[in-house]
């Protein structure tokens, strides 16, 4: 099994800092690795795949990096609706997701 | 734009099967460019992914699952199907169906999710 290790596990900051949450990989697992962000109460909402790749109406504000075993989902301007819970997800083998980063506002 | 929607019993008792539905609008279940995923999500814990169904029947399990569960489609009716058997509490959970792309494996439909509890 791929393990997903997120780090951190939550964090709070300020509207307007850059915020930027890690994920990585048991194994290397090259660019099969997307992004999603669930609000409380709410499913999931896709945001990055392929590593880097902005889905279809998703905010240019999140951007998405890495490859191999290290990721990372970048917010260059955090904004109150941004609030909510990361997870990474990968899909080389099978498919798991991260623990999650909860997000709040300083 | 696709919508799926989940039902079934909300209340399973332990060492029953648990049994939901997914009903895709907007869409076809019978699409060839997609799978058909079950995600669930146990109370304040993270994301599981459960396994997908092709529109011809194809399945993919979570070998962690992989015993206990049966996804099946059907197509007439534009819908697809969870059964997971010999529940416990740990099963507890928000149950999820999404639309499932294909290279990349990305889940960009989401049900709206239902509460399933096992308990006696």
């Amino acid at each position: 099994d791929i393990q997903m290790t997120q780090s951190p596990s939550s964090l709070s900051a300020s509207v307007g800092d850059r915020v930027t949450i890690t994920c990585q990989a048991s194994q290397d697992i090259t660019n099969y690795l997307n992004w999603y962000q669930q609000k409380p109460g709410k499913a999931p909402k896709l945001l990055i795949y392929d590593a880097s790749n902005l889905e279809a109406g998703v905010t240019s504000r999140f951007s998405g990096s890495g490859s191999g075993t290290d990721f990372r989902l970048s917010i260059s301007s955090l904004q109150p609706e941004d609030i909510g819970t990361y997870y990474c997800q990968q899909y080389s083998d099978q498919v798991t997701f991260g623990g999650g980063t909860k997000v709040e506002i300083k | 734009q696709v919508q799926l929607q989940e039902s079934g019993p909300g209340l399973v008792k332990p060492s029953e099967t648990l049994s939901l539905t997914c009903t895709v609008s907007g869409g076809s279940a019978s699409s060839a460019s997609y799978y058909w995923s079950w995600i669930r999500q146990p109370p304040g814990k993270g994301l599981e992914w459960i396994g997908y169904v092709y529109y011809n029947g194809n399945t993919n399990y979570n070998p962690s699952l992989k015993s206990r569960v049966t996804i099946s489609v059907d197509t007439s009716k534009n819908q697809f199907s969870l059964n997971l058997s010999s529940v416990t509490a740990a099963d507890t959970a928000v149950y999820y169906c999404a639309r499932t792309a294909w290279l990349p494996l990305m889940f960009d439909q989401w049900g709206q999710g239902t509460l399933v509890t096992v308990s006696s």
